[in-house]
């Protein structure tokens, strides 16, 4: 079993849409939970971190964690084109603060 | 704040030869930097873990001698491909860590797309 795990899609979804994006884990280590935005052939770009189990929220996108079940949540509202992209889920488990990614999802918003 | 370059943004190379890539903090000091590999549709795979100023530590199954890392200054990690193989041609990304920021927090290079034919 892969330490994190996150359906590829890919995910196509019209203008408006609220799009739900999912990872789970199994090492109960990972304190830190973050979602990164990758647009094709860039390098990831850090969207949200969490560290607890609950909700965050900036803007359109909401982060949600839940400890007990390990399973995090990205929550975009309103999407719009311009969110298509690959979003990967990342953790952070231990002192020596490794990234551990997970596959990825490839989001489409058609206008 | 918080940019992080990488030099080339691709490259094209012969088997065998061997190709360097830069990456820079560019408005801070980054104590750690992280190198990862990037095959197509496939997440980012921690290749090695460079500290300024002490030898890399790189992942199992990673061949220190093939991926040669130095981490000369608070600024500067260069990624060494030497000998390199059709099978290396993958994107490679760094990250950076802020020396007074967040430990959990790692800032991403936009990445070095190497095919090697």
């Amino acid at each position: 079993q892969k330490e994190v795990e996150q359906d590829p899609g890919p995910l196509s979804v019209p203008e408006g849409a609220i799009v739900s994006l999912n990872c789970t884990y199994s090492n109960s280590a990972f304190q830190y939970f973050m979602w990164y935005r990758q647009y094709s052939r860039k390098g990831p770009e850090l969207l949200m971190y969490t560290y607890s189990s609950g909700n965050k929220e900036d803007g359109r996108f909401t982060a949600q964690v839940d400890k007990s079940s390990k399973y995090i949540s990205l929550f975009i509202r309103d999407s719009q084109p311009s969110d298509s992209a690959t979003y990967l889920c990342a953790m952070i488990g231990g002192s020596n603060y490794k990234l551990t990614f997970g596959k990825g999802t490839l989001l489409t918003v058609n206008p | 704040g918080a940019v992080v370059s990488q030099h080339p943004s691709w490259v094209i190379c012969k088997s065998g030869t061997s190709v360097k890539i830069e990456c820079r903090s560019l408005d801070f000091q980054a104590t750690t930097m992280f190198w990862y590999r990037q095959f197509p549709k496939q997440s980012l795979m921690l290749m090695a873990t460079s500290n300024e100023g002490s030898k890399a530590t790189y992942e199992q199954g990673v061949e220190k001698d093939k991926f040669l890392i130095n981490h000369a200054s608070l600024t500067l990690s260069t990624l060494t491909v030497t000998s390199a193989h059709p099978e290396d041609s993958s994107f490679y990304i760094c990250s950076a860590r802020d020396a007074s920021g967040l430990p959990n927090e790692q800032f991403f290079g936009p990445g070095t797309r190497l095919t090697v034919l």
